[in-house]
């Protein structure tokens, strides 16, 4: 597509339930990154995938966090037993990189999770 | 340390005023990006820059590799140009991830 897709836009659930939500990078990115935002705040790395390289997985903040990625193409980030604190925008970017050689960072609408 | 530093944090100008915002890191980096959040929007790449000026309408960008230090323009300010203005960096010695400031909140009033 021609920037980067995520999906839901919006998502409310209860405290307790498990969410997953989508990144779409735009196509050739090898590089994927996923940061939560909360109300007023500046953004928190939680993960980022380069090409078929191990993630960094450094930002998680629980082990209730996880996220995949299929090659350099879409990427689920999955939360389990959402807790109220989990409730943020989580945000997808992702850029072309090669060694040194950083492309711009395109960032997705976000996904406007809801913990009640 | 990686470190990046944004100054001022808050900023209200009225319309028609040249608007400075700073950025300032502590080591050598890859590239400088400005992003660009409006209230309640998504983020918005503005620029990025290894080296010297980019102009993109009323918005410059520069950057002092030396001084380790970018500028954001905004010239003959209008109240759509408020919003947060974000500053990122790669450190290359420090792996692929995006360091970011903190945000400059910028309010430009009719």
């Amino acid at each position: 597509g021609a920037g980067v897709s995520q999906s839901p836009s919006n998502k409310v659930t209860e405290k307790g339930k498990d969410v997953e939500l989508r990144c779409d990078p735009i196509s050739g990115h090898t590089a994927l990154y996923w940061y939560r935002q909360r109300l007023g705040q500046g953004l928190e790395f939680l993960i980022y995938f380069q090409g078929n390289s191990a993630p960094d997985k450094s930002g998680l903040p629980s082990d209730r966090f996880s996220a995949e990625r299929t090659g350099e193409s879409v990427s689920t980030l999955t939360i389990q037993r959402t807790q109220q604190e989990d409730s943020a925008v989580y945000l997808c970017a992702s850029s072309f990189l090669a060694g040194a050689i950083t492309g711009e960072l395109f960032f997705g609408e976000g996904s406007r999770l809801t913990v009640l | 340390k990686n470190e990046v530093e944004q100054s001022p944090q808050n900023l209200t100008a009225q319309e028609g005023e040249f608007i400075t915002i700073n950025c300032s890191y502590s080591v050598g980096i890859s590239a400088l990006h400005w992003l660009q959040q409006h209230p309640g929007g998504g983020i918005v790449s503005l620029f990025m820059l290894s080296s010297g000026k980019k102009k993109h309408g009323r918005l410059i960008a520069t950057i002092n590799i030396q001084e380790k230090h970018s500028s954001l323009h905004i010239t003959a300010s209008h109240p759509r140009d408020s919003a947060v203005y974000i500053c990122a960096v790669r450190f290359p010695l420090a792996g692929n991830q995006f360091y970011f400031g903190t945000g400059t909140s910028l309010t430009v009033i009719p």
